[in-house]
């Protein structure tokens, strides 16, 4: 298993460019996430889904975009870049349930928005 | 809404000795789970260490143990013989049973752990 992929590893975009982030998971999990993580703020949650065709917000989703057509990929849209969307960004996957609780995480992308 | 409070932003540890990081949470649930997450320079997030709130035993993984006092809401990690390549970012986490977006991890902000030579 390849567990959790991400690409791209690091991106530059100018402020109001668009761009996705893929994530992708072979694990068959049904619960998906994205994250950011930015200095002295631990990480938070922008987008998760729960299934295929289930999305919905986190704690910052604004600025963001997400769907969910196959259990195994979830991508994130950046609609206009802006500065304040420089940061680390994991994407996440977990079955729900028991012992099965633990979240795997990608590598993370680095994005810096000029 | 459940927090997460890590209240040591930087630790210290020389090499071969023991470190306990500290975690506390708040929450009114009775069932859930904790985490502890390292991540190494490279920024990859590794679980350390997972715990059932629904278990009196702490859980242990080689080096790495847990302190659970479920009364205390208390979550501590102790990492024993302690090594270069534990030093890191750790984090710990919470994740209720519940589902929608109750059920997502909410994470501390961090302790960076540095170990000397």
């Amino acid at each position: 298993n390849a567990g959790v992929t991400q690409t791209p590893k690091f991106q530059v975009l100018k402020t109001g460019q668009s761009m996705t982030l893929q994530c992708a998971q072979d694990m068959n999990h049904e619960y998906m996430s994205w994250y950011r993580q930015d200095p002295g703020m631990g990480l938070r949650l922008i987008h998760y889904s729960v299934g295929a065709g289930i999305t919905d917000q986190g704690e910052v989703p604004n600025g963001y975009n997400v769907s969910r057509s196959t259990t195994e990929d979830f991508p994130l849209r950046l609609l206009s870049a802006a500065p304040s969307q420089t940061s680390v960004y994991f994407c996440a996957s977990s079955y729900r349930g028991g012992s099965r609780e633990t979240q795997y995480f990608g590598p993370g992308t680095r994005l810096l928005v000029l | 809404a459940q927090t997460v409070t890590q209240s040591q932003p930087e630790m210290s540890v020389q090499e071969a000795e023991t470190v306990t990081l500290s975690c506390t949470y708040d929450t009114s649930e009775s069932d859930y789970y904790l985490f502890w997450y390292k991540q190494p320079p490279s920024r990859q997030m590794i679980l350390v260490i997972r715990q059932e709130a629904y278990k009196q035993q702490n859980a242990t993984e080689n080096r790495f143990s847990v302190n659970f006092q479920k009364a205390a809401k208390s979550f501590s990690l102790k990492i024993s013989d302690s090594q270069l390549g534990d030093a890191a970012m750790y984090f710990c986490a919470y994740r209720s049973p519940l589902g929608g977006s109750q059920g997502n991890l909410i994470f501390g902000k961090g302790t960076k752990l540095s170990v000397k030579p």
